[in-house]
């Protein structure tokens, strides 16, 4: 079965320009969440969406970050305009909702460098 | 809010020797999940054990084994006969029954030849 598939895997680009992360859970998982990791700050939520539906997005630093869910199996995280703050690895993760259902996955992750 | 630490920003071990990872977390909740994951170099968070609260039985894969304290809010992992591939970043997590996940820090894993 296939994992979590992020893309792009490194994206470099100039200050004020837009980004998109995009993430394709695990087929069957209705909970996605978006993570950002620095060394800084280790591991940083960012939002959670359950069944499509963003259930807690108080993570997310600005308005300059926005994150949708269209469908289940299809997500982006949209940094509009970039700053060189927002350099990161971001990272998709689904697991199936409820209690008991088990850990969550992981994408490989999206290097991002803002110049 | 649920907050998880991990107060060891680094260690290191020798090859074949045992290691222990400190984790203490804070929760009002009294049914949850644990967990550690590992973070190699290739950046990819991979799932190495997970307990339940209500299970007082310590979790054990392999080489890996928890010591969890519910009382003391501790969940420690054991690295036993550490491998060179066991070097990495390690993370403890916490899942609160709002399937909510919280991260430590992590501490990053040296395993000397």
């Amino acid at each position: 079965d296939a994992g979590v598939i992020q893309s792009p895997r490194h994206e470099v680009t100039e200050m004020g320009q837009e980004v998109t992360l995009r993430c394709k859970p695990i087929s069957g998982h209705n909970s996605l969440f978006w993570y950002r990791q620095t060394m800084m700050r280790g591991l940083e939520l960012l939002i959670y969406f359950n069944n499509n539906v963003p259930i807690d997005d108080s993570g997310m630093p600005e308005d300059r970050f926005s994150a949708k869910m269209p469908n289940a199996s299809f997500s982006t995280l949209k940094i509009q305009p970039s700053e060189p703050r927002d350099s990161a690895v971001y990272f998709c993760a689904s697991k199936k909702t409820g209690f008991n259902t088990g850990e969550l996955f992981f994408g490989e992750g999206s290097r991002l460098t803002v110049l | 809010a649920q907050t998880v630490t991990q107060s060891q920003p680094e260690m290191s071990v020798q090859e074949a020797e045992t290691v222990t990872l400190s984790c203490t977390y804070d929760t009002s909740e009294s049914n949850y999940y644990l967990f550690w994951y590992k973070q190699p170099p290739s950046r990819q968070m991979i799932l190495v054990i997970r307990q339940e609260a209500y299970k007082q039985q310590n979790a054990t894969e392999n080489r890996f084994s928890v010591n969890f304290q519910k009382a003391a809010k501790s969940f420690s992992l054991k690295i036993s006969d550490s491998q060179l591939g066991d070097t990495a970043m390690y993370f403890c997590a916490f899942m609160s029954t709002g399937n909510q996940f919280y991260f430590g820090t992590g501490t990053s894993l040296t395993v000397i030849p």
